[in-house]
């Protein structure tokens, strides 16, 4: 099983600011590699997936990269509705489809 | 638009059964994987369950197996997951969502999710 490991567990960060979230594969995922937004109380939005190709509707300012075990999500400019937990999935090598343990952005 | 919309959680004892189920709209169900996520009280997501188009393939997390079954009916445009012999830690909202393909299994589009609660 690949194991996700995201980091920080908590970013606190400015709106306006640059918000830079990581997630490692403990192996190799290639590009197959999803990010996701979650808001309290909501269902899981893809953003990401490829690791760097935007879903339908989502804006600019969410950008992701990396491949084989190292990815980033960058949040350009924070808006106030920005402010969420971030989940990476693998989906290279399945079953089982993993989960990091999510990224929870907060308004400093 | 594509709407996924899930039904049939409740509170149910240890050892019960469920069957949650998923209706869809907006999108050619048949040409779809699709999948069940859940997400445990104030925890991260967790993969349950996937199947192919035609239902001819099904995959299932390890705690799962021998116990969730996921079916789909496409010419209702439903998904199903029924649940048995159900543990205390099965508690969960479960989320069913489009999976573009085998290759590409993520989640492009999820329902509001059900709570299957599990106590006695």
């Amino acid at each position: 099983e690949i194991v996700m490991t995201q980091s920080p567990a908590t970013l606190s960060v400015s709106p306006g600011e640059r918000a830079t979230l990581s997630c490692r594969a403990s192996q190799s995922v290639s590009s197959n590699l999803a990010w996701y937004q979650q808001k309290p109380g909501q269902a899981p939005r893809l953003l990401i997936y490829g690791a760097s190709t935007r879903a339908t509707g989502i804006p600019a300012r969410f950008s992701g990269s990396g491949s084989g075990t190292e990815f980033t999500l960058t949040i350009s400019s924070l808006q106030s509705e920005d402010f969420a937990v971030y989940y990476c999935q693998q989906y290279n090598n399945w079953p089982p489809i993993t989960f990091g343990l999510g990224t929870r952005l907060d308004i400093k | 638009e594509v709407q996924l919309v899930e039904s049939g959680g409740g509170l149910v004892q240890p050892g019960g059964s469920l069957r949650l189920s998923c209706a869809a709209s907006g999108f050619t169900f048949s040409s779809f994987w699709m999948s069940w996520v859940r997400q445990a009280p104030g925890k991260g997501l967790e993969w349950v369950a996937t199947i192919k188009q035609d239902g001819s393939e099904k995959f299932y997390m390890d705690s799962v197996k021998g116990r969730f079954t996921i079916s789909r009916d496409n010419a209702k445009k439903s998904l199903y997951l029924q649940m048995n012999s159900l543990r205390v830690e099965d508690t969960a909202v479960y989320y069913c969502a489009r999976t573009p393909s085998s290759t590409s299994c993520y989640g492009d589009y999820w329902g509001q999710g059900t709570l299957v609660t599990v106590s006695s």
